[in-house]
């Protein structure tokens, strides 16, 4: 069966600091995996998206950045965070050429 | 720019009762559906598909889709307090999913 793995569960930073967080798939190959913000009271934003190696679509122009170094990995990234940064950070997967995506556990990100 | 809108709520429902909720879509060329369920300060879980126009029932879960209405609902029977959650509608695009912001239900013992 499939597992997504995401961490750190929880993370505090300082503006300005750099940020990186990491999302695994197991038991799946060539996953189409993506990146979402969630808000304090808001719906869930699609922030990146990648359909294999090294191919990433970028949904909102921001400070992140995403990149996918192996089939199964994802990774979210930026190099000076933002007090609008702070949110609850999820990774999916979905079967290439599916529609249905499952979460991970997610990453709650407060930025101070 | 696809949408999908839902009610935020809450919806209280006491326990036993049938829990209704709704979502409508605004691209008519959309053709799959998915309801998700979050619990506070979880992640969001997959509990229903529905890909084609009538209904499709799974357990105590029974999703409905009307394509000419661009409505899509979620049928809850026999509701538990454990069934309290944020529930999510997405609608299935090339690769993307677009959700709504969410209804909460509350059901009370």
């Amino acid at each position: 069966s499939q597992t997504i793995h995401q961490w750190p569960a929880t993370l505090v930073q300082p503006v300005g600091s750099p940020l990186s967080l990491e999302c695994t798939v197991e038991g799946t190959s060539n996953p189409n995996l993506y990146w979402y913000r969630q808000a304090a009271g808001r719906g869930l934003q699609l922030l990146f998206y990648s359909v294999g190696i090294g191919q990433i679509s970028s949904e909102v122009p921001q400070n992140l950045s995403a990149s996918r170094p192996q089939d199964r990995q994802f990774i979210l990234s930026s190099k000076k965070l933002l007090l609008s940064d702070s949110g609850f950070y999820l990774c999916a997967w979905g079967t290439s050429g599916g529609y249905e995506q499952y979460f991970g556990p997610g990453t709650r990100l407060t930025v101070t | 720019q696809k949408e999908v809108e839902q009610n935020s709520g809450p919806l209280s429902v006491p326990e036993g009762a049938i829990a209704s909720l709704n979502c409508t879509y605004s691209d008519r060329g959309s053709q799959s559906f998915f309801w998700y369920r979050q619990y506070s300060g979880k992640s969001p879980e997959l509990i229903m598909s529905i890909y084609s126009n009538g209904d499709k029932e799974d357990g105590r879960f029974t999703a409905q889709l009307n394509k000419a209405s661009q409505y899509v609902s979620l049928l809850i029977r026999d509701s538990q307090p454990s069934d309290s959650a944020t529930y999510l509608c997405a609608d299935g695009g090339y690769s993307t999913l677009t959700f709504g912001k969410g209804t909460m239900l509350l059901v009370s013992p």
